[in-house]
């Protein structure tokens, strides 16, 4: 069985300061790996997603994140927040030999102070 | 990026009537769709996967009698809330994978639909 763990229930970061978020999975085999965004009463907007390559992904809005095979992680980041970045993130497992089901974890809220 | 469209976004409905939400993916064909619903504050429950042509999967605790789904086409999935009553109020969302349905496709969510049962 998949699983994902998003230890952090809110982050809280000054604008100007890099952003983790941070995401750990469980799975049997080989993982896909998404980070989705949402904004209040919105969906879920795709943010970016590991398949295979390189370990570092750069995605959209300037955030990136890097898979780390050994430590199951794969958290997400940018090096400098917005306040409009303050947002709910949310991470995302799949396994490869799966047709089926994304795993989602709680979700972080990230908080962005001026 | 891909597109997914939900209509309508926001519904008030009276207890014991039916509520039908649209989801719509408008530049790309998904073979298979997925309902979410969600709680304030909390991730995404999936309710059920449908593929095009087929039956709904559902997942366990959701009733299928309750929460009809239609997949009639790659661009069309519907779901129908039947007999609504207050404890189905939540914000339902939808999620569309592209055609070839691969574990490696993103899915897209459309921008989600709020249900208020009084």
């Amino acid at each position: 069985a998949q699983s994902v763990a998003q230890p952090e229930d809110q982050v809280n970061v000054a604008e100007g300061n890099p952003l983790t978020v941070k995401c750990t999975y469980s799975v049997s085999g080989n993982p896909y790996l998404f980070w989705y965004v949402q904004y209040p009463n919105r969906g879920l907007q795709f943010l970016l997603k590991y398949i295979t390559g390189d370990n570092l992904v750069k995605g959209s809005y300037g955030f990136e994140a890097e898979f780390n095979k050994s430590q199951t992680s794969f958290h997400l980041k940018k090096p400098s927040a917005l306040v409009s970045d303050s947002a709910l993130y949310f991470c995302a497992v799949r396994e490869t030999d799966s047709w089926g089901k994304l795993q989602f974890g709680a979700g972080t809220q990230v908080v962005v102070t001026p | 990026g891909a597109v997914v469209s939900q209509h309508p976004s926001w519904v008030i409905c009276k207890s014991g009537t039916s509520v039908k939400i649209e989801c719509r993916s408008l530049d790309f064909q998904a073979t298979t769709m997925f309902w979410y619903r969600q709680f304030p504050k909390q991730s995404l429950m999936l309710m059920a996967t449908s593929n095009e042509g087929s039956k709904a999967t559902y997942e366990q605790g959701v009733e299928k009698d309750k929460f009809l789904i239609n997949h009639a086409s790659l661009t069309l999935s519907t779901l129908t809330v039947t007999s609504a009553h207050p404890e189905d109020s939540s914000f339902y969302i939808c999620s569309a994978r592209g055609v070839s349905g691969g574990a490696y496709e993103t899915q897209y969510f459309g921008p989600g639909t709020r249900l208020l049962v009084l």
